[in-house]
């Protein structure tokens, strides 16, 4: 079936550092990437997607290309904040199956 | 604005107790979904509905059950509680099929002792 698999954390920098997670996934045709941000005790909120491959997905300084090639989509921001600290979840959509997470990403951001 | 709504937010229950979760969103949409997350676990998928009067399994929906009152409402009820049951809990509900953009609530955190 299908599957994300996201580096494991946590992740520590310090402020302005440049950042990449990586996530790879395995899955039947085309599907749709996500990256999901959850910060302290909150729910999961999109933070950016793909829908097509070579496809490029951007949000507040994130960036994520969809590689059909690889099967990636890593995370990147090229100068990270403390308010960035939060647990970054990768996921996939297979049509008309339930979005598939990754276990999620820790990310701590210190001054 | 309300979006996806989760009640209670926090509870803590006994061995063999029942409760029920309550999730309501207000954007009209199809599909409604319950997660729970674990530390080390990420998020996995209890029950979810693709629309009105329809109900499936998730990845782990031993221990639960689910009602689709309406289009709005889809609750989660755990009749028989264990500890393996502690966990936060997240509704979502889905925007378009199209995109797969998920709408999560702010999470029901459950200790069972």
């Amino acid at each position: 079936g299908d599957s994300v698999t996201q580096m494991e954390g946590p992740v520590t920098l310090s402020e302005e550092a440049f950042l990449t997670i990586n996530c790879t996934y395995t899955a039947t045709g085309y599907p749709s990437l996500f990256w999901y941000v959850q910060y302290p005790g909150e729910g999961l909120q999109l933070l950016l997607k793909a829908t097509k491959a070579d496809d490029k997905g951007s949000n507040k300084g994130f960036e994520a290309t969809y590689r059909k090639e690889t099967t990636s989509f890593h995370l990147e921001k090229g100068s990270v904040q403390v308010s960035d600290s939060a647990v970054y979840f990768c996921a996939l959509n297979s049509g008309n199956t339930p979005l598939v997470f990754g276990k999620g990403t820790r990310l701590s951001v210190i001054a | 604005n309300a979006g996806v709504t989760q009640t209670p937010k926090f509870q803590v229950l006994k061995t063999g107790q029942s409760m029920t979760l309550q999730c309501a969103q207000d954007m009209n949409h199809n599909s409604m979904y319950w997660y729970r997350q674990d530390p080390g676990m990420g998020l996995r998928l209890i029950y979810y509905s693709a629309s009105e009067g329809t109900t499936d399994k998730g990845e782990v929906p031993n221990g639960y059950n689910v009602s689709r009152l309406n289009k709005r409402e889809f609750s989660l009820r755990l009749e028989s509680a264990a500890p393996s049951q502690t966990s936060v809990y997240f509704c979502a509900s889905l925007g378009t099929l199209s995109t797969g953009e998920l709408f999560f609530g702010e999470g029901s955190r459950l200790t069972v002792l």
